[in-house]
C-alpha cells in the first residue's frame, strides 16, 4: 500500500532561520506528482510547490524548495529565511497519474517560528 | 474566482441524523475526493470519484456513502451520524493527480456531531 511518512509531527524554528520539513513516501509507481500543502490555522489547503517525479531539477518556488531524492523515495520541503506567517500545519501528499489515481497525504508537521 | 465550494463551513447534528456534505466545482474536473481531517492522522481519503456515477472507496470509507450524478457536483453522505464522525471535512478536485497545479481544494466543512 502507498504511503507518506512525515515523521516531525512538531517542529520550532527561530525566524529568519532555514528549516527542513521531511517526507517520505512509498510506492511503485513509475510516474507520480509530489506535493507540499501549507494549511494555517483558517482551514485552506495552501498549495505550495509541485515535484513531478521525472523532472531532474529540484523544485523551487520563491522561498520554497523541494529537495527531491527519487532513489530515496524522499521529498523534503525547505523554507529559507522563515517569517512568522509561516506558522502553519505542512502536509507532504503524492499523486498518481492515472485516471482513477489518488491524491495521499502524510499525517503533516506542525511548525512553530519563533520571534 | 472561486473553484471548490463546500455547502457549509460548519455544522452540527445530533446522532442519527442523515446528514448530507455538498462540493461543487467549476473547473470541469473529472476527479473528485473527500477527505477528513484529524488532529495527528493528517488527510484520510473516505471515498473519490473519477466520472460521473462513479466511486471508489478511500481508506475509511465506514459509515460513509457518496453521491455523484453530475461531473461538478460530489456529495458525502452520513447515513446516521455518529460523535466518531465529528471532524473537519475536506473535498478536493482535479483533472489529472499527479500532475501540478491541478489540485483544488474546498474550504472544508467542521462537522460536530452531538
Amino acid at each position: 500500500a502507498q504511503k507518506i511518512t512525515q515523521t516531525q509531527p512538531g517542529m520550532f524554528v527561530q525566524e529568519k532561520e532555514a528549516v527542513t520539513l521531511d517526507c517520505t513516501y512509498d510506492t511503485s509507481d513509475q510516474s507520480y506528482g509530489l506535493f507540499w500543502y501549507k494549511q494555517p490555522s483558517s482551514g485552506e489547503m495552501i498549495f505550495l510547490i509541485y515535484q513531478g517525479s521525472y523532472d531532474e531539477q529540484n523544485a523551487t518556488e520563491g522561498r520554497y524548495s523541494l529537495n527531491f531524492q527519487k532513489a530515496r523515495k524522499s521529498a523534503n520541503l525547505v523554507i529559507s529565511a522563515s517569517q512568522l506567517g509561516d506558522s502553519a500545519m505542512y502536509f507532504c501528499a503524492k499523486g498518481g497519474m492515472n485516471r482513477d489515481d489518488k491524491i495521499i497525504f502524510g499525517k503533516g508537521t506542525r511548525l512553530h517560528i519563533l520571534p | 474566482d472561486v473553484k471548490v465550494t463546500q455547502s457549509s463551513r460548519y455544522l452540527v447534528k445530533r446522532t442519527g441524523e442523515k446528514v448530507f456534505l455538498e462540493c461543487v466545482q467549476d473547473m470541469d474536473h473529472e476527479n473528485m475526493f473527500w477527505y477528513r481531517q484529524d488532529p495527528g492522522l493528517g488527510l484520510r481519503l473516505i471515498y473519490f470519484s473519477y466520472d460521473v456515477k462513479m466511486k471508489e472507496k478511500g481508506d475509511i470509507p465506514e459509515g460513509y456513502s457518496v453521491s455523484r450524478e453530475k461531473k461538478e457536483r460530489f456529495s458525502l453522505i452520513l447515513e446516521s451520524a455518529s460523535t466518531n464522525q465529528t471532524s473537519m471535512y475536506l473535498c478536493a478536485s482535479s483533472s489529472s493527480p499527479g500532475l501540478a497545479g491541478d489540485n483544488f481544494f474546498g474550504p472544508g466543512t467542521r462537522l460536530t456531531v452531538l
